[in-house]
């Protein structure tokens, strides 16, 4: 069964810095490219980033391209997302999402972690 | 930046027909998918490429696309229907997402 869990959600102070990670099994993940979807409090979904299954190519949202960097570790099969210079519009539920293979939908979604941006 | 433009709302009676459209540029030249979510839930995919059935999703839902119009249609809409509708493609490039802004299907 294919599994996505994400950890690393928390209360930051505006200005701060986080750590996001997502933990995936059941699949082969080296074959698999991901992304983040974000979801603000009573707001739709916003993808914010892909990476490539080799890590190789990143891809991001103009809103927060330049402080959000994703990556990935395909021997531990996991990816993570670091976010800087965090503001209240970054306070959302993060979803880790698997990314179809062939194709640029998201196939299978993680429960996601929420990320609080407040002083 | 690219757009996809939905309703915010649809309201249908229960074994009524519901559509759902949304709009945007690129349509044309990229397939459109859709979301429903339900409250606290993540989101679960009913169409793709433009009007492909996932298995488990039942009948009454199909999917089409036309120019820049992509449109989902509940065919005898159902009280467990209910949920936020979200149509989803990519820019021309095909590395970037987008969403729609969500619509609110209300059965009742």
């Amino acid at each position: 069964e294919v599994q996505l869990l994400e950890s690393g959600g928390d209360l930051v102070q505006p200005g701060g810095s986080l750590r996001l990670s997502c933990a995936a099994s059941g699949f082969t993940f080296r074959r698999s490219a991901m992304s983040w979807v974000r979801q603000a409090p009573g707001k739709g979904l916003e993808w914010i980033s892909s990476i490539s299954d080799s890590g190789d190519n990143t891809y991001y949202a103009d809103s927060v391209k330049g402080r959000f960097t994703f990556s990935r570790d395909n021997s531990r099969n996991t990816v993570s997302l670091q976010m800087n210079s965090l503001s209240a519009e970054d306070t959302a539920v993060y979803y880790c999402a698997r990314i179809s293979s062939g194709d640029y939908y998201f196939d299978k979604w993680g429960q996601g972690t929420l990320v609080t941006v407040s002083s | 930046s690219y757009e996809l433009t939905q309703p915010p709302s649809v309201s249908v009676s229960p074994g009524q027909t519901a559509r759902i459209t949304c709009s945007g540029d690129d349509l044309p030249k990229k397939y459109a998918y859709w979301y429903r979510q339900k409250s606290g839930q993540a989101p679960v995919l009913v169409i793709f490429q433009d009007n492909k059935r996932p298995s488990g999703i039942p009948e009454r839902f199909s999917g089409s696309s036309s120019g820049t119009m992509a449109a989902l249609t509940i065919s005898g809409a159902q009280l467990e229907d209910e949920g936020d509708y979200y149509c989803f493609s990519s820019d021309s490039s095909g590395n970037h997402r987008i969403f729609g802004g969500g619509t609110k299907l209300t059965v009742l």
